[in-house]
């Protein structure tokens, strides 16, 4: 089956532009996870969906940066007033829902990313 | 919060040959996984292995395998008769034992290279 993909491969943009960055996980897969992986360091969380709504998105740096998610698969990370340091790779990463009664650790699926660059 | 440490930012070794990626970890979470990722240049992240804290054994994927240490909050990964195609960025990851969000910590990365 298709894994998690991510569109577009590659955004270069100008500061202060505002981009969006979307995500289409695996079919079925209801928690879906946004990274951020800036040049040599590891991907650090920003966002986690449950369904439509979001769960957790105290990884997010600042009030710029937003993610929808509206019918519970395809989500989009927008970003506003881009500035040089979001210049990363955006990770999607989708699982099954956990269980909510027994820790599982589902395993995430990653897409390829998107590799954002702002000049 | 946790942090996870991988001390080695690069290594190669020779094709065939055994080697041993670092990582540490600092938690004060008693339930725990851990996991590494393989990263190629398509920049798709890849789990390699899984280690559940509240397990004794280590973990063990055909060629990989881990040394988990508990009490030292140390995770290392070995990579036996080490191929070309093992060439990738790896990372160690934690994530904290939850019955909902199962956010990852990830390590900075070592970057291998496995030389013909």
């Amino acid at each position: 089956g298709a894994g998690v993909s991510q569109t577009p491969s590659n955004k270069v943009t100008e500061k202060g532009k505002y981009v969006e960055l979307r995500c289409d996980p695996i079919s079925g897969h209801t928690a879906l996870y946004w990274y951020r992986q800036s040049l040599g360091q590891g991907p650090e969380f920003l966002i986690y969906f449950q369904g439509t709504g979001a769960a957790d998105d105290s990884g997010l740096p600042n009030d710029r940066f937003f993610a929808v998610r509206p019918e519970g698969s395809v989500s989009t990370l927008k970003i506003q007033r881009t500035e040089r340091g979001d210049s990363a790779v955006y990770l999607c990463a989708s699982s099954l829902r956990p269980s909510g009664r027994v820790p599982q650790a589902n395993e995430q699926f990653f897409g390829p990313g998107t590799r954002l660059t702002v000049l | 919060a946790q942090t996870v440490t991988q001390s080695q930012p690069e290594m190669s070794v020779q094709e065939a040959e055994t080697v041993t990626l670092s990582c540490t970890y600092d938690t004060s979470e008693n339930n725990y996984y851990l996991f590494w990722y393989k990263q190629p240049p398509s920049r798709q992240m890849i789990l390699v292995i899984r280690q559940e804290a509240y397990k004794q054994q280590n973990a063990t994927e055909n060629r990989f395998s881990v040394n988990f240490q508990k009490a030292a909050k140390s995770f290392s990964l070995k990579i036996s008769d080490s191929q070309l195609g093992d060439t990738a960025m790896y990372f160690c990851a934690f994530m904290k034992q939850n019955f909902g969000n199962e956010k990852l910590t990830f390590g900075t990365g070592t970057r291998l290279t496995i030389i013909p």
